[in-house]
């Protein structure tokens, strides 16, 4: 079984803080990551596909690194605001299937 | 960006009803699509996946003969719930992938309430 981490499980940050969490993967046989956004009540909506070791990816203020030497992403939110309380997922694929982690939980309060 | 319909959004039926849940991708070709469960407080649980034309791989612990799964084209997958009971209510989520690297892209989810 192949194991993909997210960490934290959850998290509560002040509005206007920044934060960032980490997705660990095999680091073999990669060969692609994805970032996705599960807010409550809708349907996961992917914000990131990472295909290259030290791709940097930004939208807005979401920014994601990917490490594949050493089997890890970060996602970094700057300046939290409300609306990005979610659960953050990612996706590790060493060829066609996908590998999800359990997801970090973000509050941000207000 | 890429759009995946699921219906219905949610069901109430009673014990013994068999339940059909569609799950289309409207703007492009899947190749594969997955459907998940989700557990309350807890993350998707991956039932299946289905690629078109062919029959689907189920997860360990999940019953085929139960959960019935037809990819029949590139645009819709099915996943029937046969004669379902109290302890299948839960809320179901498809996805539908085009290929290689692309993300999954998701339907809103079906809950399904059985009495």
């Amino acid at each position: 079984i192949l194991n993909v981490e997210q960490s934290p499980q959850s998290l509560h940050v002040q509005e206007g803080d920044s934060t960032n969490f980490t997705c660990s993967f095999p680091s073999s046989n990669f060969y692609a990551l994805h970032w996705y956004r599960w807010e409550t009540a809708k349907s996961p909506e992917a914000l990131f596909v990472m295909t290259l070791n030290g791709d940097e990816k930004k939208k807005g203020r979401i920014s994601a690194t990917l490490n594949t030497k050493e089997g890890y992403s970060y996602l970094y939110i700057k300046g939290s605001q409300p609306e990005d309380s979610a659960t953050y997922l990612c996706a590790f694929l060493p060829g066609n299937q996908f590998y999800f982690g359990t997801g970090t939980s973000l509050t941000v309060i207000p | 960006g890429a759009v995946v319909s699921q219906h219905p959004s949610w069901v109430i039926c009673k014990s013994g009803t068999s339940v059909k849940i569609e799950c289309r991708s409207l703007d492009f070709q899947a190749t594969t699509m997955f459907w998940y469960r989700q557990f309350p407080k807890q993350s998707l649980m991956l039932m299946a996946t289905s690629n078109e034309g062919s029959k689907a791989t189920y997860e360990q612990g999940v019953e085929k003969d139960k959960f019935l799964i037809n990819h029949a084209s590139l645009t819709l997958s099915t996943l029937t719930v046969t004669s379902a009971h109290p302890e299948d209510s839960s809320f179901y989520i498809c996805s539908a992938h085009g290929q290689g690297r692309q993300p999954q892209h998701f339907g809103d989810g079906t809950r399904l309430s059985i009495l």
